[in-house]
């Protein structure tokens, strides 16, 4: 059974900054690898989406990476603002999607 | 607009009443699922569909049941409801089950 964690549980930087959430996974047999947003009392919001046979996507200040084999992946996210506080889910999928718990991050201005 | 729509967005109810939450999506997808979202327990799937008439258990199917008729509409139904079915509940569709997932807003039950 897929199991994934994802450190830190919480995050807390000052607005401008570059950072990295990680997630990893026990399972390598993935189709492929999503990160969603979810913010408070809201649904999940699609970031990207990796491919097995890809290593890595971008989109905007985003930057997703996946190492299949030793069942990792991070979300590097460049010059963070207040909007991006959320919490963020890691979910590899093979036939079905297996939810991180999240990191929890806050952006101070 | 691209949307997959929940309803209710909440409700209250006593143990034993039958329910059902509604999921629409206007997408033409053929994937839909279920989950439930518990503190501490984070994101757990109930049930998924592949396409009309194909559906599948999750992780916790217990308790739950779905149909899928029609391509559009994915109901999840809780026929004798229980204070542990207490819980955020979402429900997602997709092309197909690898490619992005999109979510409705979310479900809050309640039962007393």
């Amino acid at each position: 059974k897929q199991e994934v964690t994802q450190i830190p549980a919480a995050l807390s930087v000052p607005e401008g900054e570059n950072l990295v959430l990680n997630c990893s996974f026990t399972d390598s047999a993935i189709y492929n690898l999503q990160w969603f947003r979810q913010d408070p009392g809201k649904g999940l919001t699609s970031l990207l989406l990796i491919q097995s046979s890809q290593r890595e996507q971008t989109s905007g200040r985003l930057n997703a990476s996946l190492d299949k084999s030793s069942g990792r992946s991070t979300l590097y996210i460049a010059a963070s603002q207040p909007g991006d506080s959320a919490t963020y889910l890691c979910v590899p999928s093979l036939n079905d999607m297996r939810f991180g718990a999240g990191t929890r991050l806050t952006v101070k201005p | 607009e691209a949307q997959v729509t929940q309803n209710p967005r909440y409700l209250i109810t006593v143990t034993g009443k039958k329910l059902t939450v509604t999921c629409s999506q206007n997408m033409n997808h053929e994937y839909m699922s279920w989950y439930r979202q518990d503190p501490g327990l984070g994101l757990r799937q109930i049930y998924y569909s592949m396409n009309v008439e194909v559906t599948d258990k999750g992780d916790v199917p217990e308790g739950y049941k779905v149909s899928r008729k029609e391509k559009r509409n994915f109901p999840l139904i809780l026929e004798s409801p229980s204070p542990n079915q207490t819980s955020l509940y979402f429900c997602a569709s997709g092309l197909n089950d690898q490619q992005p997932q999109h979510f409705g807003d979310g479900t809050r039950l309640s039962i007393l």
